[in-house]
């Protein structure tokens, strides 16, 4: 299958500071990456939707200057934690469509766990 | 109402035994649906997809689907401990054209030897 890798699987930071997570399809072009956060014990809640060369679509709740998205290439988003405080400590995981995949298949990374302090 | 409903488990299954899982949607429009393993602590991995009506087979693991009475079924055969984890269900909207899937909450399956 393909593979999606993104770094860090752990970051600690203190409160009031920035963190990025980056997230890239080692083999193949990902048109479309999705940002997703689970909290303990429930599923995968679903942040925005990023597009190579256009502004992330974010779901209702997400603060777009909070959480900043980049889709710079084909095989490139990041996800950028501003500001960050205790309650963003979460798992963030990102998943990547393959352009020519079947509809809907995406491929995840392997998650970040974020703890800030 | 949830868009993807699952039964949370814990789900106990003996070694050896049949696990069967259960997936309901509300958007009766829903053209593809997904079954994702989820480890503790780990990201989640395809299992299979299903978009027809009826079983589709890949290995130990058997997708069922009823567009109709809308719901997803996953049967897992000759269940091992490894087996052991978390299966999210997913569905794909057709309203929505950037492949977003709707995840369930996911059911915990516990195979014991």
């Amino acid at each position: 299958g393909a593979v999606v890798s993104q770094h860090p699987s752990r970051v600690i930071c203190k409160s009031g500071t920035s963190v990025k997570i980056e997230c890239r399809s080692l083999d193949f072009q990902a048109t479309t990456m999705f940002w997703y956060r689970q909290f303990p014990k429930q599923s995968l809640m679903l942040m925005a939707t990023s597009n190579e060369g256009s502004k992330a679509t974010y779901e209702q709740g997400v603060e777009k200057d909070k959480f900043l998205i980049n889709h710079a290439s084909l095989t490139l988003s990041t996800l950028t934690v501003t500001s960050a405080h205790p309650e963003d400590s979460s798992f963030y995981i990102c998943s990547a469509k393959r352009a020519e995949g079947a509809t809907g298949e995406l491929f995840f990374g392997e998650g970040s766990r974020l703890t800030v302090l | 109402q949830k868009e993807v409903e699952q039964n949370s488990g814990p789900l106990s299954v003996p070694e050896g035994a049949i696990a069967s899982l259960n997936c309901t949607y509300s958007d009766r429009g829903s053209q593809s649906f997904f079954w994702y393993r989820q480890y503790s602590g780990k990201s989640p991995e395809l299992i299979m997809f299903i978009y027809s009506n009826g079983d589709k087979e890949d290995g130990r693991f058997t997708a069922q689907l009823n567009k109709a009475s809308q719901y997803v079924s996953l049967l897992i055969r000759d269940s091992q401990p490894s087996d052991s984890a978390t299966y999210l269900c997913a569905v794909l909207r057709t309203t929505d054209s950037w492949g977003k899937l709707q995840f369930g909450a996911g059911t915990q399956v516990v195979v014991t030897p």
